[in-house]
């Protein structure tokens, strides 16, 4: 079946620009992540949607960051304002409930220049 | 908290070489523990994972035994191929998250 989609595959934008990723999980999946792949602080979780509940957003670097969940399925992550320092790799991974593998997405790469 | 502590690169090796990359873990409790393969180009795929102390994980050749004594997580692979070359990152969770704590991936890469 389908997997983990992403988009855009790729996204230059201007520093202080405001960006939208988006993450399309496996169908049925009820947990979602976000992390992001950079050079310098390699794979780190960023935020995690489970079901209907509250997100942990203990991951997200600073207040610029923002995701939300509609619908219990696709995924938006918002970053504003972007800095150099967001250019990564963000991937996206679901799970089902159990067992509790990760699949992840191709990734949407961004450039901030 | 959780760390991950894995080898760094890159690792070159001659096909049919015998591979281990090495991968330690701190954590609390009784995580589960993961590697993920990124072949270039390529999202991050599940390789293998082991749930419990002395279980192990195999998949494509590949091998790791969970081992809590030495808080290890060790990948191994008695014959590589060219077709290996990639980023491995070894990963933990222990949380009701599940959300996962990776090492810093090491790139391998197999020369023919």
């Amino acid at each position: 079946g389908a997997g983990v989609s992403q988009s855009p595959s790729n996204k230059v934008t201007e520093k202080g620009k405001d960006v939208e990723l988006r993450c399309d999980p496996i169908s049925g999946h009820t947990a979602l992540y976000w992390y992001r792949q950079s050079l310098g602080q390699g794979l780190e979780f960023l935020i995690y949607f489970q079901g209907n509940s509250a997100p942990d957003k203990s991951g997200l670097p600073s207040d610029r960051f923002s995701a939300e969940r509609t619908g219990g399925s696709v995924s938006t992550l918002t970053i504003q304002r972007t800095q150099q320092e967001d250019s990564a790799v963000y991937l996206c991974a679901s799970s089902p409930l159990k067992p509790a593998t990760q699949y992840f997405g191709p990734g949407t790469r961004l450039l901030v220049l | 908290g959780n760390s991950v502590t894995q080898m760094e690169g890159p690792v070159t090796l001659s096909e049919e070489a015998f591979l281990t990359i090495n991968c330690t873990y701190t954590a609390t409790g009784y995580p589960s523990l993961f590697w993920y393969v990124q072949y270039p180009g390529e999202g991050l795929q599940l390789l293998l994972k082991a749930t419990k102390a002395d279980d192990k994980g195999s998949n494509k050749g590949f091998e790791a035994t969970y081992r809590k004594e030495t808080t290890s997580f060790h990948l191994e692979k008695g014959s590589v191929q060219v077709s290996d070359s990639a980023v491995y990152f070894c990963a933990l969770n222990n949380n009701a998250g599940n959300m996962l704590t990776f090492g810093g991936g090491t790139r391998l890469m197999v020369k023919p």
